[in-house]
């Protein structure tokens, strides 16, 4: 049974381009949550999805940034015009319905902008 | 005051020793409390559930008070493979939305 899935592992921007991240949830789960992580900092919730429905996205900046999960294919959290304060390492977690709170992270994605 | 907070550290310990984290919560209508580990550059991983009346896996040993708000984390006989990040999960009832502490580091050392 394969873990969370993220690619790419690392992805390196310049300022302005756009990011697209995605992540494969466990099998046989239907909730994705994407968290931001700066050096030395807790992890910051993002966004909560469910397969086609956003069920909180209020960790998300205002601008530029979406997500997204739809009924095939990965969740993409989706970074435009980056700025190097998008610098950081982006981690996807998924979880059972009912169970939100065991949470199973994938290996995370390592924006850097130049 | 932060809704979830832990000491920092570094916590240097040498093998074998025990050592013991808290971790405060802010909201008293909090239900639901975790420890994760993260290592170096991956992914957090669930280490344990935290229940009102404790909960032991091997050698660690997670406890709740609620009256003071903080849940703790105990190790015993600490292994240099122990040394990471333990990081505080809490929720609160009503919410999907974990909050994470950011995070107390163990080092193990022979």
């Amino acid at each position: 049974n394969a873990g969370v899935m993220q690619n790419p592992r690392h992805l390196v921007r310049r300022r302005g381009q756009e990011a697209r991240l995605r992540c494969s949830p466990m099998k046989g789960h239907s909730h994705v949550y994407w968290y931001r992580q700066l050096p030395e900092e807790g992890l910051k919730f993002m966004v909560y999805l469910q397969k086609e429905n956003i069920i909180d996205e209020s960790g998300m900046p205002k601008e530029r940034f979406s997500a997204e999960f739809p009924k095939e294919g990965p969740s993409i959290l989706r970074i435009q015009q980056v700025v190097r304060g998008d610098s950081a390492a982006y981690f996807c977690a998924s979880s059972v319905p009912g169970q939100p709170y065991e949470q199973y992270f994938g290996p995370g994605t390592r924006l850097t902008v130049t | 005051r932060k809704e979830v907070e832990q000491d920092p550290g570094p916590f240097n310990v040498p093998e074998g020793a025990t050592v013991a984290f808290n971790c405060t919560y802010s909201n008293s209508a909090s239900q639901s409390f975790f420890w994760y580990r993260q290592d170096c550059r991956k992914e957090p991983k669930l280490l344990m559930s935290v229940y009102s009346s404790g909960n032991e896996d091997g050698r660690f040993t997670a406890q709740l008070n609620r009256a003071s708000q903080y849940i703790s984390l105990l190790i015993r006989d600490s292994k240099l493979s122990d040394s990471a990040t333990y990081l505080c999960v809490v929720n609160t009832g009503g919410s999907y939305i974990p909050t994470f502490g950011r995070g107390t580091s163990l080092i193990v050392h022979p």
